[in-house]
């Protein structure tokens, strides 16, 4: 049975960085590419990018480029995210999500709440 | 690449039937046979409904389905239950720049 499971909720001082984990269970990890959306309070999605697991190229969407950095650990299966000089816009639920080959997200992580507060 | 549009809240009875619609361009959702939609309840992850426009994963009711014309595609919910009080995003493939874009989703309030 295919999983996801994220690191826990963050709480960090604007300016600082977070990296959050994405650790992926049940099937091959390097079959699929891994994606990262956001989800502001009250708001709705907004894809992030994805990293395609089987070379490590990330490809990062309009917005959300230079500091945030998608990266890779295949040998435990699990894709990161982190994000360099949060700011408290940065506050959001930030999800993991696979994708497959015709771009629908079938598994979900749990998300992982960041809260930027001074 | 601007998002889907969608209806901010849709609401009906239980036993209705409802559509939330989600309009693109031709660039997008009338191009390409890849709009899916996701159900998202308060406090957790988003659950694939419908993918490829119109294909339900197992496991979903079939009281959901989905279904296209032109820029617009649509999701209907049929027998409207208590559970399904939600909110709805669609979200469509839009070409190897941007990749995929979504709707502002629809919060559906079953009365």
């Amino acid at each position: 049975q295919e999983h996801l499971v994220q690191s826990g909720s963050e709480l960090k001082k604007p300016g600082a960085s977070v990296r959050i984990s994405c650790k992926a269970s049940g099937y091959t990890f390097t079959r699929y590419a891994m994606n990262w959306l956001r989800q502001a309070p009250g708001q709705g999605l907004e894809w992030m990018g994805w990293i395609d697991t089987d070379s490590g190229k990330p490809t990062y969407a309009q917005g959300f480029t230079g500091r945030f950095v998608f990266s890779l650990d295949t040998s435990v299966s699990t894709a990161y995210l982190q994000i360099n000089g949060l700011e408290a816009e940065d506050s959001a639920i930030y999800f993991c999500a696979r994708r497959t080959t015709t771009y629908y997200f079938d598994y979900w992580g749990q998300g992982t709440l960041v809260t930027v507060s001074s | 690449q601007s998002a889907l549009t969608q209806p901010a809240s849709v609401s009906g009875s239980p036993g209705q039937s409802i559509t939330i619609s989600c309009t693109g361009t031709r660039n997008d959702v009338e191009t390409y046979n890849l709009v899916s939609w996701y159900q998202q309840h308060p406090g957790t992850a988003p659950k694939l409904i419908i993918y490829e426009d119109v294909r339900r994963p197992s496991g979903v009711s079939n009281r959901f389905s989905g279904s296209k014309s032109g820029n617009t595609a649509s999701l209907t919910i049929s027998g409207l239950q208590a559970e399904d009080e939600a909110d709805y995003y669609c979200c469509s493939y839009v070409g190897r720049t941007t990749f995929v874009v979504f709707g502002g989703g629809t919060k559906l309030t079953v009365l």
